[in-house]
């Protein structure tokens, strides 16, 4: 059972590339999150989604998009990668409200 | 947009001393209210979810209470020692969506 699993662990991109980060969890929950953790702004939630096929805008949505095609995965992507960007990802998962979070993604834009 | 409010953003202690954390919340609209400890270089892990006014929840030398009518929350660290150094993060639940809304966290640093 390894729970919340996020690939990649790190990444470095150059302004305007884009990238994918997945999530994926073995738990059967259904509801999933994106959050990003900045120095002195705690967990800021991106987008999230309630469900299979799902997806909502959560505090900080602009510049990702996601997709929940899979019960099981849920993904972030980055159209155009901006410095603004540079942050730590993490995936998490519920089936109620106890969130199980992931091991995080860092991403450095250049 | 919630607030949820933790205080103070830091803590340095000696180990043996005992220390508490405070989280203020939004008193309407409570669900319930969570405790995560994260440590450095790994990920948030739940502590509690405290959902009754009045409520005491306990692990080892942890301990948290709850007033939902004042809207605030104390984590108690009893003997600090150096593997409880980590950011503590409250979190509000409205009940909307299984969303939390987190503070922003405690760093504690216990000194051996």
């Amino acid at each position: 059972n390894a729970g919340v699993t996020q690939t990649p662990k790190f990444r470095v991109l150059k302004t305007g590339q884009s990238m994918t980060l997945l999530c994926a969890q073995d738990m059967n929950h259904e509801y999933m999150y994106w959050y990003r953790q900045d120095p002195g702004m705690g967990l800021r939630l991106i987008h999230y989604s309630v469900g299979e096929g799902t997806t909502a805008k959560g505090e900080v949505p602009d510049g990702y998009n996601v997709s929940r095609l899979k019960k099981q995965n849920f993904l972030l992507g980055l159209e155009s990668a901006a410095p603004s960007q540079t942050s730590v990802y993490f995936c998490a998962s519920s089936r109620e409200e106890t969130q199980y979070f992931g091991p995080g993604t860092r991403l450095l834009v250049l | 947009i919630l607030n949820v409010e933790q205080s103070p953003q830091s803590l340095h202690v000696q180990e043996g001393d005992s220390t508490n954390f405070t989280c203020s919340f939004p008193s309407s609209n409570f669900y319930a209210l969570h405790w995560y400890r994260w440590e450095t270089a790994k990920s948030p892990e739940a502590l509690f979810v405290m959902t009754l006014n009045g409520d005491e929840k306990k692990k080892g030398r942890i301990s948290a209470t709850l007033n939902t009518k004042e809207g605030y929350s104390y984590l108690y660290i009893k003997g600090s020692q150096p593997e409880d150094s980590a950011t503590y993060l409250c979190a509000f639940y409205t009940g909307a969506n299984s969303k939390l809304t987190f503070g922003k966290g405690i760093t504690l640093s216990v000194r051996p």
